[in-house]
């Protein structure tokens, strides 16, 4: 398995402004992914975050709205920019790990209300 | 696109009683999983099952797969108070993809 935090747990944001949340894998990782999962939905995947190269965004996600950064192996993060009431959700990043199978083992979640 | 689809949308059962869930799917896979999540948190993983595989289980959980019809099941055997919680099955198409998850079936189990 893998121990993932994220930081902020949740926070409440001015519309306009924007946040940036980060992810700590305590082992290297080579995929890392991160969702969005909106008040009483399913998970939806944003983007890939690929270590030393541009994320990669899944369709309705852009780089100026989540731009993504992966440093290392271990850690990345997502900013949600110029927000607005509908980015309020949580946000999760997610690792894949090679244990029978490709799991993949999900952080706590940033819990975000854009006022 | 949303892949996984389960049902039911939401269970409600005794504790004690068994709790069944399925997720259908469109396209064939390379595994499923199973997820947990309590409450608006992170989710917790509970089980991968392959697509070469039949059955699995872990505790008093037991999930199968059916390839042939391109469903799952989770089985919750003697339910808790405990275990209510919204679960999600996810599928990959190849190792290395990212998860497509369904809408979750949310589970209560009343004391």
């Amino acid at each position: 398995s893998a121990v993932i935090s994220q930081k902020p747990s949740r926070d409440i944001c001015q519309r306009g402004t924007s946040l940036t949340i980060q992810c700590q894998v305590d082992s290297q990782v080579t995929m890392m992914f991160w969702y969005r999962q909106q008040p009483g939905q399913s998970l939806t995947l944003i983007a890939t975050a690929n270590q030393g190269s541009e994320a990669t965004y899944e369709s309705g996600f852009v780089i100026d709205k989540f731009p993504i950064s992966r440093p290392n192996l271990t850690f990345s993060t997502l900013t949600v920019s110029n927000m607005s009431p509908e980015d309020s959700s949580i946000y999760l990043c997610s690792v894949e790990k090679v244990s029978g199978g490709y799991e993949q083992y999900f952080g706590p979640g940033t819990r975000l209300t854009v006022t | 696109s949303q892949q996984g689809e389960e049902d039911p949308q939401a269970l409600s059962i005794q504790e004690g009683e068994n709790a069944t869930m399925n997720c259908s799917y469109k396209t064939s896979i390379n595994n499923l999983q199973w997820y947990r999540q309590n409450s608006g948190r992170g989710l917790v993983h509970l089980i991968l099952i392959r697509s070469n595989e039949r059955e699995k289980h872990s505790g008093r959980l037991r999930v199968t797969l059916d390839t042939s019809k391109k469903s799952s099941s989770l089985l919750i055997t003697a339910s808790r108070a405990a275990d209510t919680a919204s679960y999600f099955c996810a599928t990959d198409h190849s190792g290395n993809t990212p998860l497509v998850f369904g809408k979750g079936t949310r589970l209560s189990v009343i004391a």
